[in-house]
């Protein structure tokens, strides 16, 4: 059981938008950054998203993250083949004293 | 080029020991934080534990502690994590990575190293 809730799976036609929620508490979401991870099958997690909302050099405007109180919330538009992974939200929780993650939420391009 | 190049996984008895070594290269090591995330197979990831940049502040998980140690050597541009008394439960994929920007975001990751434990 993860500390952060995603749903299992979620899925759109090609060029369709999705998006991914991630559920907490006030001991890690609510007072601390998001980052959100993509791993495609077989390779290690890449970072997509860090500190809520911000894109690290080279990932595409297509991914957007934001935060609002205890849930944050990743966006893929223009969904692409490519994009079918797993994706992971992540933040540190001041109660565990460490980082904690979602359980994962596998993007299925229809 | 930033590169993580873990090393020392492996098949590995109930009760035994590994240690595993990850070789940075491409960045000034000793600025960085490190971290070891693990990925049971089919699973999804969970974080080790994390190393200061000159190893005298350690964060790692309460279910974890006593049997892990993260540690590292900027002589060496190299972070370890020295399991022992492993269990079923410990067999994954162990990646090393660099945080970055704040202390739960990895900015690079190795391709990890896989830890089985059997009977």
């Amino acid at each position: 059981q993860s500390v952060l809730t995603q749903p299992p799976s979620v899925s759109a036609a090609p060029g369709q938008k999705v998006t991914i929620s991630c559920s907490g508490s006030s001991s890690n979401i609510g007072n601390n950054y998001v980052s959100w991870y993509q791993q495609l099958p077989g390779t290690a997690p890449k970072l997509l998203i860090y500190e809520n909302n911000k894109r690290p050099s080279g990932i595409p405007d297509r991914f957007s993250g934001s935060k609002s109180g205890t849930s944050a919330t990743l966006g893929i538009t223009g969904l692409q083949t490519g994009d079918e992974a797993d994706y992971y939200c992540g933040t540190w929780d001041s109660s565990l004293s460490g980082v904690v993650f979602g359980g994962g939420t596998k993007v299925t391009v229809l | 080029e930033v590169q993580l190049v873990e090393s020392g996984g492996g098949l590995v008895q109930f009760g035994g020991s590994l240690r595993l070594s990850c070789a940075a290269s491409g960045f000034t090591f000793s600025r960085y934080w490190m971290s070891w995330v693990r990925q049971a197979p089919g699973k999804g990831l969970e974080w080790v534990a994390n190393i200061n940049q000159v190893g005298s502040e350690i964060h790692s998980v309460d279910s974890m502690k006593g049997r892990f140690t993260i540690s590292r050597d900027n002589a060496k541009n190299s972070v370890y994590l020295q399991m022992n008394n492993l269990r079923g439960e410990d067999t994954a994929v162990y990646y090393c990575a660099r945080v970055g920007y704040s202390s739960s975001t990895w900015d690079y990751w190795g391709q990890g190293t896989l830890v089985t434990v059997s009977s």
